[in-house]
């Protein structure tokens, strides 16, 4: 069965720091998007993506994030410069139509520790 | 506001038993999904329901949707101790954006 992957599993950076967090969604899927999930916290959206452009993207994606399929297979989240309360499980997910009309596929996450 | 809070925050039951966790919600919705996460691992998509939909099964899971209570339940029957994990409802309110709400921590006792 076809499932989202992400990489690494486990990064681990210095404050002001940049990341990058890199996901492979499901092949046919169309749109993408990124969570993330605070230690024993709810998950967050953080923002949507379709046709090579942002479709929604909430408050907590401020300038220091930015995402980008840089070609047909990847679809990547970056950190500028990471803070403390970057720290997070970040989840990526995707799907054939947009949210809501059909299931969302996660990925296994990529736990993010700021130091 | 918040969007999607489910209750209880946790619970505790025997193997065999029903767990019921419901949800309750804030703005319209086009549609209310339930998701399940194992400890420190990623999100299962369980079911959707739709708006125009009041009641949805699969397997062992019975879910509600009562849009003129903005309210959701989701019902496991028979409970086993693989179904111990955190369950989320989510809202989706017809743009690209999901809101899950705090989830409820299910405890099963084998």
């Amino acid at each position: 069965e076809p499932e989202v992957t992400q990489t690494p599993s486990h990064q681990v950076t210095q404050m002001g720091q940049e990341v990058i967090l890199r996901c492979v969604p499901i092949s046919n899927h169309l749109y993408f998007y990124w969570y993330r999930q605070i230690l024993g916290q709810k998950v967050e959206f953080l923002v949507s993506f379709y046709n090579n452009e942002i479709s929604e993207k909430s408050e907590i994606f401020d300038d220091q994030f930015s995402v980008e399929r840089p070609d047909g297979s990847n679809f990547t989240l970056k950190i500028r410069s990471t803070k403390l309360e970057d720290s997070a499980m970040y989840f990526c997910a995707s799907s054939e139509m947009v949210a809501g009309l059909i299931e969302q596929y996660f990925g296994p996450g990529t736990r993010l520790t700021v130091t | 506001s918040q969007q999607g809070e489910e209750d209880p925050q946790a619970l505790s039951i025997q193997e065999g038993e029903n767990a019921t966790m419901n949800c309750s919600y804030k703005t319209s919705i086009n549609n209310l999904q339930w998701y399940r996460q194992n400890s420190g691992r990623g999100l299962v998509h369980l079911i959707l329901i739709r708006s125009n939909e009041r009641e949805k099964h699969s397997g062992r899971l019975r879910v509600t949707l009562d849009t003129s209570k903005k309210s959701s339940s989701l019902l496991i029957t028979a409970s086993r101790a693989a179904d111990t994990a955190s369950y989320f409802c989510a809202t989706e309110d017809g743009g690209f954006k999901t809101i899950f709400g705090a989830g409820t921590r299910l405890f099963v006792k084998a």
